[in-house]
Formats: C-alpha cells, sequence, structure tokens
C-alpha cells in the first residue's frame, strides 16, 4: 500500500522568503508524484510531476521539487513567495497516472506581507 | 491540457432526495474515471473507481447502493447519491488519467450541502 505524509499542516513564511513544504511517501513499486495546489471551494491544479527521469521537477509558478529516492522525499520548494501563493497544497502518490492517488492530508501556506 | 468538467458546481438538497454528479473529459477519451471526496479542510479521499462499461469499483466503507456510479460513455461518469442525508455533505471531485497515463485530470468539483 502507498501513503503520503505532509510534516506541517500548516506553514507560514513571509512574502519574498522560501517555500518549502514537506512531503515524504511510501511506495513499494517505482512511485508516480504529484503535487497539487486547492484554491478555496475550487479543484486541484497540477503544480509539478515526476514519472521518470530528472528528480529535479520544475513546475508552474517558480515551484520546483526534487525526488529523493534515499530519503523517499519529493519535498515542495519555491525561492521567493508570492501572496498569491496562499493556498492548500497537496502531495499524492501513484503507481501511474492510470490509478488512483493517494494524498497527503495537505499543508495550508500562508503569506504574511 | 485535457479538461474535465463537473456540473453541477454546487447543489443544496433537502435530506431524503436524490443528487446526480456529472463528470465529462472534454477533448479525450476515458476508460476509466476516479471519485473521490474531501470533507472540509481534510485530504482528497477515493471514494471509488467508474469503469466504461463495466461496474464500479468502490473502496472499503463506501455504499455501492448509495454512491450509484455509472459510466455510460467514454466521456462521462455520473455519481448519484441516493437518499442523502446531512454527512453526505462534502466536496466531491473526478478526475480521469490523460492520454499519456502519467497524469490525472481533475474536475472543479461539487460542493453539496444536503439540509
Amino acid at each position: 500500500a502507498q501513503s503520503v505524509t505532509q510534516l506541517g499542516s500548516h506553514v507560514s513564511v513571509s512574502e519574498g522568503a522560501l517555500v518549502l513544504l514537506r512531503c515524504n511517501y511510501s511506495s513499494s513499486v517505482p512511485p508516480y508524484l504529484f503535487w497539487y495546489v486547492q484554491y478555496p471551494n475550487q479543484g486541484l491544479q497540477l503544480l509539478l510531476k515526476y514519472t521518470t527521469g530528472a528528480t529535479l521537477v520544475k513546475g508552474i509558478n517558480g515551484f520546483e521539487a526534487e525526488f529523493k529516492k534515499s530519503e523517499t522525499s519529493f519535498h515542495l520548494t519555491k525561492p521567493s513567495a508570492h501572496m498569491s501563493d496562499a493556498a492548500e497544497y497537496f502531495c499524492a502518490v501513484g503507481d501511474s497516472g492510470n490509478t488512483p492517488l493517494v494524498f497527503g492530508k495537505g499543508t495550508r501556506l500562508s503569506v504574511i506581507a | 491540457g485535457a479538461v474535465v468538467s463537473q456540473h453541477p458546481s454546487r447543489v443544496i438538497c433537502k435530506s431524503g432526495t436524490s443528487v446526480k454528479i456529472e463528470c465529462r473529459s472534454l477533448d479525450f477519451q476515458a476508460t476509466t474515471m476516479f471519485w473521490y471526496r474531501q470533507f472540509p479542510k481534510q485530504s482528497l479521499m477515493l471514494m471509488a473507481t467508474s469503469n466504461e462499461g463495466s461496474k464500479a469499483t468502490y473502496e472499503q466503507g463506501v455504499e455501492k447502493d448509495k454512491f450509484l456510479i455509472n459510466h455510460a460513455s467514454l466521456t462521462l461518469s455520473t455519481l448519484t447519491v441516493t437518499s442523502a442525508h446531512p454527512e453526505d455533505s462534502s466536496f466531491y471531485i473526478c478526475s480521469a488519467p490523460g492520454q499519456g497515463y502519467d497524469e490525472q485530470f481533475f474536475g472543479p468539483g461539487t460542493r453539496l450541502t444536503v439540509l
């Protein structure tokens, strides 16, 4: 069975500061890993994904994540937070893109002016 | 990218009534779709896998007679909440795998409120 642990249900950063959202996963097969962002009362928007190949993945809005197999981690980072980044972020793992995803509990990011 | 729509986006109904939620893949075909449920300030939990032309597969603890799923075509899956009760109030989200099978595309969600 697969699982995802997101450390920190709430992260608060100052505008312009580094954003680091942590995600650790458990999977018995090579994982497909995803980060999604959700704004209030909206669906999920894909930020980035790791399937195979390069372990440093760049996504939209300046976000990136690095797949570290030895650490079973897929942390999300952004060098400089913007007010518009305030939202809920979900890390998810799957066997592929064709199987259901297992989501972490989510991390709410607050950006302070 | 591929687009998945859901209808309605919001629905309020009385206890005991049934509500149908549609999930459509607008520009691609999806033989499989997934239905998730999200309680307030919580994560998404898989309810069931919808399979075109065959019965849906439900996760443990999900009542198949209460949450009826029909995948009638390659672009449409419906979730019907039968005899809805206030505890069924939630955010329901569907997803469908893209053609490359390396990503899923999520609908915008349906907010169900049962009075």
